[in-house]
Order: structure tokens, then sequence, then C-alpha cells
């Protein structure tokens, strides 16, 4: 089955420990999104990439970055990680530009 | 400055009966609507949408209403069943703009339980 798939899905690391988390997806969608999610919070879009142009939201700190090396994946780095990142972070494919999205299962992050 | 809210964090249902879930926004410009699903370790999955041309849209039990001039919609679920319990997220996008990117923004989310 087509699908959105994130690993890990859960992610431990230390207080300023680069960490990067990994989203693919067999859709062939054209946009990547990468949002973050904290507890009992609205999904907040860090930003996407429509096929290799980047999006960034404006409030998205410089502490998280992004990569998409081809059609299938994107990475989301987390340069020094706080305590304050700790959150689900979802990554979601859109065919174009709005419209429906798919979401992949998300992966919590804990940052000790 | 949240520009799409559910105000409920919570709703408890009968199994049987009516559920309904509400959303306000506060961008006009919002054009494209959906309600998204989730359950524990899973991602939102999309359940229904509705376009700002429509004020009613219906699948099978569920069912999205725009009331464009309260910058209102609602998600109906009849009957309510326990497989519905969950978390339900309203999103909106603008769809019809040069400089749209068309991406979601997010509501808070409901979560719904519905007792057998």
């Amino acid at each position: 089955d087509a699908m959105v798939i994130q690993n890990p899905r859960y992610q431990v690391t230390q207080f300023g420990k680069p960490v990067t988390l990994s989203c693919s997806q067999t859709l062939n969608h054209n946009v990547m999104y990468w949002y973050q999610q904290k507890s009992s919070q609205a999904p907040k879009l860090l930003f996407h990439y429509y096929d290799k142009d980047f999006n960034n939201e404006a409030d998205t700190p410089d502490n998280f970055q992004s990569r998409r090396p081809n059609t299938s994946f994107c990475f989301l780095d987390i340069r020094s990680p706080g305590l304050g990142d700790a959150a689900m972070y979802l990554c979601a494919t859109s065919r174009d530009l709005g419209g429906r999205y798919f979401f992949g299962p998300g992966t919590r992050l804990t940052v000790l | 400055d949240q520009q799409v809210k559910q105000n409920s964090p919570s709703l408890s249902v009968q199994e049987g009966r009516i559920s309904i879930l509400n959303c306000d926004y506060t961008n006009s410009m919002f054009d494209y609507f959906l309600w998204y699903k989730k359950y524990p370790a899973e991602g939102p999955t999309f359940l229904i949408s509705i376009s700002s041309i429509k004020d009613k849209n219906e699948d099978g039990r569920f069912t999205v209403f725009l009331n464009k001039s309260a910058k209102h919609l609602s998600l109906h679920i009849v009957p309510s069943q326990p497989g519905d319990s969950a978390v339900y997220f309203c999103a909106a996008s603008v769809l019809r703009s040069s400089s749209n990117t068309g991406k979601l923004i997010f509501g808070q989310g409901t979560t719904l339980q519905v007792k057998p």
C-alpha cells in the first residue's frame, strides 16, 4: 500500500545533541510537510518542500533544518535540541499544494 | 494568533447518539476545510472536507456543515460508534490565491469518546 513512513517512531536525545528524523513516501507526491505537535496543541507547520523548493515558515526556529534529497525522502534535522523541542513530529504529503494531506504516524521526540 | 480554534477539548457521547464537533476560524480567506481523525500512535487520517462554495457535505455517517457568515463549521457523526473514539482535528486552507501555499492550518483537536 502506498503510504507515508516515519522513522524512528520514538527518538530520545540529549539536550544539545543533534538529531535527524526521517520521512519517506511511496505516493510520489510533490509536496512534503513537517509539522510539530505539542501536547493538546494544534499541529504547527515548520516548513514544506514543493519538489526541491524549500519553504520555511516565518516563525520556525533556525535550530530546525530540512533536506529533501529526492522525491521519496525528507529529513528533519534539529541541530541543538532543547527541552522545548520535545514533541510529536508529523510528516505529511500532498499531490500538489493544498487539498488533502496524507500523514505518517509521527515520531515522538524526547529530550533529556 | 490562532486562526482555527476548537474550543471543546473533549466530548463524550453515548453509542447510537449524535456527536457534534465544532470549529471556528478567523481568516475569511479560508476556502477549503477538512476534518482529520487521529487514533493514538497513528498519524491523522482524512475524514471529510468541504469547499466554501458549499454549506454541507455528507459521507455516510459523517456530515460537515459550513456557516461562512459565522466562520464556523461542525462535524456531525450519526449514529456514533465506539470505534469513532479518537481525536478530531479541524483544518483550513486558502486554495484560490496566487500566493497560496496550500498549507493546512489546524485546530487543537477535540477528543471524542463514544461510550457503549
